[in-house]
């Protein structure tokens, strides 16, 4: 059984375009968070939800909106698609805050194409 | 602010090689530390972790990381690398903030 899943896996689109990714977990972790993946391969942290609650929210544009539908589900919506948000995004899920004893899981990463 | 550095970025190693991948960071509380790898095409999988106790920790595949609380380090380290473990290997801390902070990946190549 998959742990964390994503959908789409792969995103090709348009500039200016809006999309969705898509994050479930299935462990019965309290928090999730997005991570974007760039070119050269470095991960940094978007936004962290905690009981549907969110606890971080980086330097992001305010065209990426997160939405937390229950605990299980954080998605990803992202408005007006610019060149520079082609990256692979990464789901992740932790039973408690990272602080504590939470080990992240990660989801197979979906990877966006703006054109 | 927390930051990891990992001052490697392409190790090529020939198989039966052993391995040392160094990672440091930079803050002064406690932390929690992580080494993860992500296979060609694949999502990121834990392969160790510090949390307290013994410094010396060992993970999956072979792998172990030394906690040198002195020289803020966590190097990574398997006695004897196969083709397999081609991959890239991200070192990560937290120390009490609610996220991860990454280091920027070494990208390890073994050669059969």
């Amino acid at each position: 059984d998959t742990a964390v899943s994503q959908t789409p896996k792969y995103l090709v689109t348009q500039m200016g375009n809006d999309k969705s990714i898509k994050c479930e977990q299935n462990l019965g972790h309290d928090t999730m968070y997005w991570y974007k993946q760039d070119s050269k391969k470095f991960l940094k942290i978007m936004f962290s939800y905690n009981n549907k609650e969110l606890i971080i929210n980086e330097t992001v544009p305010n065209r990426f909106s997160p939405k937390s539908p229950d605990k299980a589900h954080l998605n990803l919506h992202i408005n007006s698609l610019e060149l520079g948000d082609s990256a692979v995004y990464f789901c992740a899920s932790s039973q408690g805050l990272a602080g504590g004893a939470g080990t992240q899981y990660f989801g197979p990463g979906t990877r966006l194409t703006v054109l | 602010a927390q930051s990891v550095s990992q001052h490697n970025h392409h190790v090529i190693l020939s198989e039966a090689a052993s391995l040392e991948l160094g990672c440091n960071y930079s803050y002064g509380g406690t932390v929690n530390l992580f080494w993860y790898v992500q296979y060609p095409g694949q999502h990121l999988q834990l392969l160790l972790k510090y949390f307290s106790g013994d410094p010396l920790v060992k993970g999956i595949k072979g792998f172990e990381a030394e906690f040198i609380k002195s020289k803020f380090s966590f190097n990574l380290r398997k006695p004897s690398v196969q083709w397999s473990d081609t991959a890239e290997y991200f070192c990560a801390v937290n120390g009490g903030a609610n996220n991860l902070f990454f280091g920027t990946g070494t990208r390890l190549t073994v050669i059969p």
